[in-house]
C-alpha cells in the first residue's frame, strides 16, 4: 500500500514569507497528524486530526500556522509569516481509527532565512 | 506535563558489541513506542508496546516496558553496521483517549563502527 505523501519535499523561504504544505495519507486512514521536528530534537505535535475535525491543535501557534483536512483526506499546513525559529522538519503521519500505529511521512524540510 | 527523557544521546559502539539505550517518561502511560530515523528520512516504526512487562524483538532489538518504573529499554544483541541510525522512544499523552499525541524523547545516535 502506499505511504503516506507529502511535498515539497525541502522549501527555503525569507522570514516574512508564507508557505504551504501538502499531505496525503495512507488511504482510509482517518486520522493525520502534523509533527514538527527541529534539528536534533524530537518531532513534537502541531495538530491532529479526525476526518475533517480537529482532535487536538494546542501546541499550534495560531497566530501564524494554520491548517486544514477537507473532505478528510488531504490536508494543508500554512504558515504565514514565517520566522527563523520555524525551520524545521513537518512530518505528516496518518492511522486507522482506533490502531494505535502511526505511520509518517518522509516530511518537508523548510529553511527560513 | 509528560517529560521523555533518553540516554545516552550520542552512542558509539564496534560491532558484535551489545548496549542499551533507556527511556524515562515522568508521567503514567501504558503505551510506548521504539522509532528509528535514518539521516533525511522519516520514522519508522520499530516496536509498539502496550502493557506493563511487555518485551518485543526483531531480529538485533529487543524493546521492553517496565510501566511502574516509567522504562522502557531498547537493546541491542551483536551491532552491525546497518543499525547505524537515530532512535527514538515516544509515550502516547492520551492513552485511553484519542490516540497520536506522542511525547517524544530527544532521540539517540546511534553510530556502529567495525
Amino acid at each position: 500500500e502506499a505511504g503516506v505523501a507529502q511535498s515539497p519535499r525541502y522549501k527555503i523561504i525569507e522570514k516574512r514569507q508564507s508557505v504551504a504544505f501538502w499531505c496525503n495519507p495512507i488511504s482510509g486512514h482517518a486520522t493525520l497528524y502534523w509533527y514538527q521536528q527541529i534539528l536534533g530534537q524530537g518531532p513534537k505535535l502541531l495538530i491532529q486530526f479526525q476526518n475533517n475535525g480537529v482532535v487536538d491543535d494546542s501546541q499550534l501557534p495560531k497566530d501564524r500556522f494554520s491548517a486544514e483536512r477537507l473532505k478528510g483526506v488531504d490536508s494543508t499546513l500554512k504558515i504565514q509569516p514565517a520566522k527563523l525559529e520555524d525551520s524545521a522538519v513537518y512530518l505528516c503521519a496518518s492511522s486507522r481509527r482506533r490502531e494505535w500505529e502511526l505511520f509518517f511521512g518522509e516530511g518537508s524540510r523548510l529553511t527560513v532565512l | 506535563e509528560l517529560k521523555v527523557e533518553q540516554n545516552p544521546l550520542f552512542l558509539s559502539m564496534q560491532e558484535g558489541k551489545n548496549y542499551t539505550i533507556y527511556c524515562n517518561y515522568s508521567t503514567t502511560s501504558d503505551r510506548l513506542y521504539w522509532y528509528r530515523q535514518d539521516p533525511g528520512k522519516s520514522l519508522e516504526s520499530l516496536f509498539v508496546l502496550l502493557s506493563n512487562g511487555a518485551v518485543k524483538q526483531e531480529g538485533r532489538l529487543m524493546a521492553s516496558l517496565d510501566t511502574k518504573a516509567r522504562l522502557s529499554t531498547l537493546h541491542i544483541t551483536a551491532a552491525v553496521h546497518d543499525l547505524s541510525a537515530t532512535y527514538f522512544c515516544a509515550v502516547d499523552m492520551n492513552y485511553g483517549g484519542s490516540q497520536g499525541n506522542l511525547i517524544f524523547g530527544k532521540g539517540t545516535k546511534l553510530s556502529v563502527k567495525p
